[in-house]
Protein backbone atom coordinates (compact mmCIF):
# COMPACT_ATOMS: atom_id res chain seq x y z
CA UNK A 1 0.00 0.00 0.00
CA UNK A 2 1.31 3.50 -0.83
CA UNK A 3 -0.64 5.09 1.18
CA UNK A 4 0.14 9.24 1.00
CA UNK A 5 2.43 9.84 -2.05
CA UNK A 6 3.91 13.18 -2.50
CA UNK A 7 6.07 14.40 -5.23
CA UNK A 8 8.63 16.11 -5.76
CA UNK A 9 10.66 15.04 -3.00
CA UNK A 10 13.31 17.62 -3.35
CA UNK A 11 12.97 20.95 -5.31
CA UNK A 12 15.44 24.21 -5.17
CA UNK A 13 13.57 27.71 -6.54
CA UNK A 14 14.74 30.72 -7.51
CA UNK A 15 13.04 33.61 -5.57
CA UNK A 16 9.63 34.43 -8.33
CA UNK A 17 9.24 31.28 -9.51
CA UNK A 18 6.24 29.33 -9.35
CA UNK A 19 5.69 25.24 -8.59
CA UNK A 20 3.03 22.65 -7.79
CA UNK A 21 3.67 20.04 -5.05
CA UNK A 22 1.28 16.82 -5.66
CA UNK A 23 0.02 14.87 -3.07
CA UNK A 24 -2.40 11.53 -4.35
CA UNK A 25 -3.82 9.25 -1.16
CA UNK A 26 -4.89 6.01 -1.84
CA UNK A 27 -7.17 5.21 0.64
CA UNK A 28 -10.20 6.67 -0.54
CA UNK A 29 -9.80 9.05 2.41
CA UNK A 30 -12.56 12.33 2.49
CA UNK A 31 -10.69 14.60 4.11
CA UNK A 32 -6.99 15.58 2.78
CA UNK A 33 -4.22 18.54 4.48
CA UNK A 34 -1.21 20.59 3.71
CA UNK A 35 1.41 21.63 6.46
CA UNK A 36 4.82 22.78 6.30
CA UNK A 37 7.00 21.97 8.88
CA UNK A 38 9.98 24.44 9.95
CA UNK A 39 13.56 23.59 11.41
CA UNK A 40 13.08 22.83 15.09
CA UNK A 41 9.27 23.31 14.85
CA UNK A 42 5.91 21.18 14.66
CA UNK A 43 3.84 21.23 11.51
CA UNK A 44 1.22 24.02 10.69
CA UNK A 45 -1.71 23.39 8.82
CA UNK A 46 -1.50 25.65 5.51
CA UNK A 47 -4.71 24.53 3.66
CA UNK A 48 -7.46 21.46 4.09
CA UNK A 49 -9.86 20.02 2.01
CA UNK A 50 -12.55 18.49 4.28
CA UNK A 51 -13.90 16.83 1.17
CA UNK A 52 -13.46 16.59 -2.51
CA UNK A 53 -14.25 20.00 -4.13
CA UNK A 54 -13.80 22.21 -0.84
CA UNK A 55 -11.18 23.88 0.14
CA UNK A 56 -10.44 26.17 2.99
CA UNK A 57 -7.25 27.80 4.87
CA UNK A 58 -5.72 27.04 7.63
CA UNK A 59 -3.05 28.67 10.06
CA UNK A 60 -0.50 30.06 7.33
CA UNK A 61 -2.28 30.58 3.91
CA UNK A 62 -1.03 33.49 2.30
CA UNK A 63 1.40 32.76 -0.49
CA UNK A 64 -0.58 29.40 -1.35
CA UNK A 65 -3.24 28.13 -3.34
CA UNK A 66 -4.49 24.68 -3.45
CA UNK A 67 -6.60 22.34 -5.65
CA UNK A 68 -8.63 18.89 -4.70
CA UNK A 69 -8.34 17.90 -8.28
CA UNK A 70 -10.57 14.48 -7.44
CA UNK A 71 -10.71 12.45 -4.29
CA UNK A 72 -7.38 11.18 -4.62
CA UNK A 73 -5.26 14.51 -5.24
CA UNK A 74 -4.72 17.46 -3.49
CA UNK A 75 -2.08 19.87 -4.68
CA UNK A 76 -0.31 23.13 -3.42
CA UNK A 77 1.03 25.97 -5.25
CA UNK A 78 3.43 28.54 -4.53
CA UNK A 79 2.82 31.26 -7.27
CA UNK A 80 5.56 33.64 -6.19
CA UNK A 81 8.53 31.32 -4.36
CA UNK A 82 9.59 33.49 -1.57
CA UNK A 83 13.15 32.59 0.57
CA UNK A 84 10.48 32.32 3.90
CA UNK A 85 8.38 29.54 1.77
CA UNK A 86 11.91 27.13 2.59
CA UNK A 87 10.63 24.46 4.33
CA UNK A 88 9.53 20.64 4.65
CA UNK A 89 6.26 20.45 2.93
CA UNK A 90 3.80 17.97 4.16
CA UNK A 91 0.20 16.39 3.06
CA UNK A 92 -1.99 14.05 4.95
CA UNK A 93 -4.96 12.27 4.79
CA UNK A 94 -8.03 10.68 7.29
CA UNK A 95 -11.16 9.08 6.51
CA UNK A 96 -13.19 12.05 7.62
CA UNK A 97 -12.34 15.77 8.81
CA UNK A 98 -13.63 14.95 12.64
CA UNK A 99 -10.03 15.09 14.21
CA UNK A 100 -10.93 11.56 16.02
CA UNK A 101 -8.92 9.87 13.36
CA UNK A 102 -5.91 8.97 12.50
CA UNK A 103 -4.17 11.32 9.81
CA UNK A 104 -1.52 9.64 7.27
CA UNK A 105 1.04 11.71 6.24
CA UNK A 106 3.55 11.58 3.05
CA UNK A 107 7.13 11.77 3.56
CA UNK A 108 7.38 15.44 2.70
CA UNK A 109 8.76 17.46 0.00
CA UNK A 110 12.29 19.45 0.74
CA UNK A 111 11.73 23.06 -0.39
CA UNK A 112 14.55 25.23 -0.76
CA UNK A 113 14.30 29.18 -2.30
CA UNK A 114 17.36 31.33 -3.03
CA UNK B 1 -1.89 27.51 20.04
CA UNK B 2 -1.14 23.40 21.31
CA UNK B 3 -3.59 22.43 23.45
CA UNK B 4 -0.91 20.26 24.91
CA UNK B 5 2.22 20.33 27.06
CA UNK B 6 5.58 17.70 26.74
CA UNK B 7 9.07 18.31 28.43
CA UNK B 8 10.67 19.12 25.13
CA UNK B 9 13.17 15.89 25.61
CA UNK B 10 13.96 12.85 27.28
CA UNK B 11 16.86 9.97 27.64
CA UNK B 12 16.05 6.12 27.79
CA UNK B 13 18.34 3.46 27.48
CA UNK B 14 18.16 1.06 25.37
CA UNK B 15 15.61 -2.37 26.03
CA UNK B 16 13.88 -0.33 28.94
CA UNK B 17 10.80 1.11 28.94
CA UNK B 18 9.73 4.79 28.22
CA UNK B 19 7.11 6.41 29.92
CA UNK B 20 6.29 9.68 28.01
CA UNK B 21 3.71 12.32 29.48
CA UNK B 22 1.41 14.92 28.35
CA UNK B 23 -0.87 17.65 29.93
CA UNK B 24 -4.14 18.29 28.23
CA UNK B 25 -6.45 20.40 30.77
CA UNK B 26 -8.36 21.96 28.22
CA UNK B 27 -9.61 19.01 26.46
CA UNK B 28 -13.43 18.25 25.81
CA UNK B 29 -15.18 15.49 26.53
CA UNK B 30 -15.32 14.21 22.95
CA UNK B 31 -11.63 14.62 22.03
CA UNK B 32 -9.38 11.70 21.45
CA UNK B 33 -6.08 11.83 22.64
CA UNK B 34 -3.49 11.18 19.41
CA UNK B 35 0.20 10.29 19.52
CA UNK B 36 2.35 10.81 16.96
CA UNK B 37 6.00 10.15 16.48
CA UNK B 38 8.76 12.02 13.96
CA UNK B 39 11.50 10.16 12.61
CA UNK B 40 14.20 11.92 11.20
CA UNK B 41 13.42 13.40 7.50
CA UNK B 42 10.29 11.30 7.47
CA UNK B 43 6.64 12.72 7.75
CA UNK B 44 4.47 12.13 11.24
CA UNK B 45 3.90 8.32 11.64
CA UNK B 46 0.43 7.89 13.56
CA UNK B 47 1.51 5.81 16.76
CA UNK B 48 -2.07 5.36 19.13
CA UNK B 49 -4.83 7.61 19.73
CA UNK B 50 -7.76 6.90 22.34
CA UNK B 51 -10.53 8.15 24.32
CA UNK B 52 -11.12 7.01 28.29
CA UNK B 53 -9.75 3.57 28.62
CA UNK B 54 -6.23 3.06 28.37
CA UNK B 55 -5.15 1.42 24.99
CA UNK B 56 -2.70 -1.01 23.59
CA UNK B 57 -1.74 -1.63 20.07
CA UNK B 58 1.56 -3.10 18.33
CA UNK B 59 3.68 0.25 18.43
CA UNK B 60 2.67 1.49 22.70
CA UNK B 61 0.39 1.56 24.93
CA UNK B 62 -1.85 4.40 26.18
CA UNK B 63 -2.88 5.43 29.67
CA UNK B 64 -5.12 8.25 30.45
CA UNK B 65 -6.08 9.38 33.32
CA UNK B 66 -9.08 9.12 34.74
CA UNK B 67 -10.03 13.19 34.87
CA UNK B 68 -8.36 13.29 30.86
CA UNK B 69 -6.19 15.66 31.76
CA UNK B 70 -3.04 14.01 31.18
CA UNK B 71 -2.04 10.69 29.35
CA UNK B 72 1.87 8.84 29.47
CA UNK B 73 2.82 6.67 25.72
CA UNK B 74 4.47 3.66 27.25
CA UNK B 75 7.23 2.35 24.87
CA UNK B 76 7.68 -1.29 26.49
CA UNK B 77 11.05 -1.55 25.38
CA UNK B 78 13.08 1.46 24.35
CA UNK B 79 14.87 0.52 20.96
CA UNK B 80 17.36 2.69 18.85
CA UNK B 81 14.68 2.71 16.22
CA UNK B 82 12.62 4.50 18.48
CA UNK B 83 14.55 7.62 18.63
CA UNK B 84 12.48 10.56 17.50
CA UNK B 85 10.14 13.09 18.48
CA UNK B 86 6.81 12.39 19.65
CA UNK B 87 4.03 14.53 19.69
CA UNK B 88 0.81 14.40 22.08
CA UNK B 89 -2.23 15.57 20.42
CA UNK B 90 -5.59 16.89 20.31
CA UNK B 91 -8.14 18.14 17.77
CA UNK B 92 -9.13 21.87 17.66
CA UNK B 93 -11.66 23.16 15.34
CA UNK B 94 -10.85 25.38 11.87
CA UNK B 95 -13.69 27.39 10.69
CA UNK B 96 -16.94 28.97 10.95
CA UNK B 97 -19.95 27.95 12.34
CA UNK B 98 -22.02 26.61 9.13
CA UNK B 99 -18.37 25.42 7.61
CA UNK B 100 -15.18 24.30 8.80
CA UNK B 101 -12.96 21.25 9.74
CA UNK B 102 -11.20 19.51 12.71
CA UNK B 103 -7.64 19.87 12.67
CA UNK B 104 -4.43 19.10 14.50
CA UNK B 105 -2.52 21.54 16.24
CA UNK B 106 1.32 20.34 16.83
CA UNK B 107 3.26 21.72 19.39
CA UNK B 108 7.18 21.10 19.90
CA UNK B 109 6.99 17.63 20.82
CA UNK B 110 9.01 15.49 22.99
CA UNK B 111 12.73 14.59 21.23
CA UNK B 112 13.51 11.21 23.06
CA UNK B 113 17.06 9.78 22.83
CA UNK B 114 17.54 5.91 23.08
CA UNK B 115 21.07 5.49 24.47
CA UNK B 116 22.92 1.91 23.58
Amino acid sequence: NAGVTQTPKFQVLKTGQSMTLQCAQDMNHNSMYWYRQDPGMGLRLIYYSASEGTTDKGEVPNGYNVSRLNKREFSLRLESAAPSQTSVYFCASSEYGTGNQPQHFGDGTRLSIL
Amino acid sequence: DAKTTQPNSMESNEEEPVHLPCNHSTISGTDYIHWYRQLPSQGPEYVIHGLTSNVNNRMASLAIAEDRKSSTLILHRATLRDAAVYYCILRDYEGGTTSGTYKYIFGTGTRLKVLA
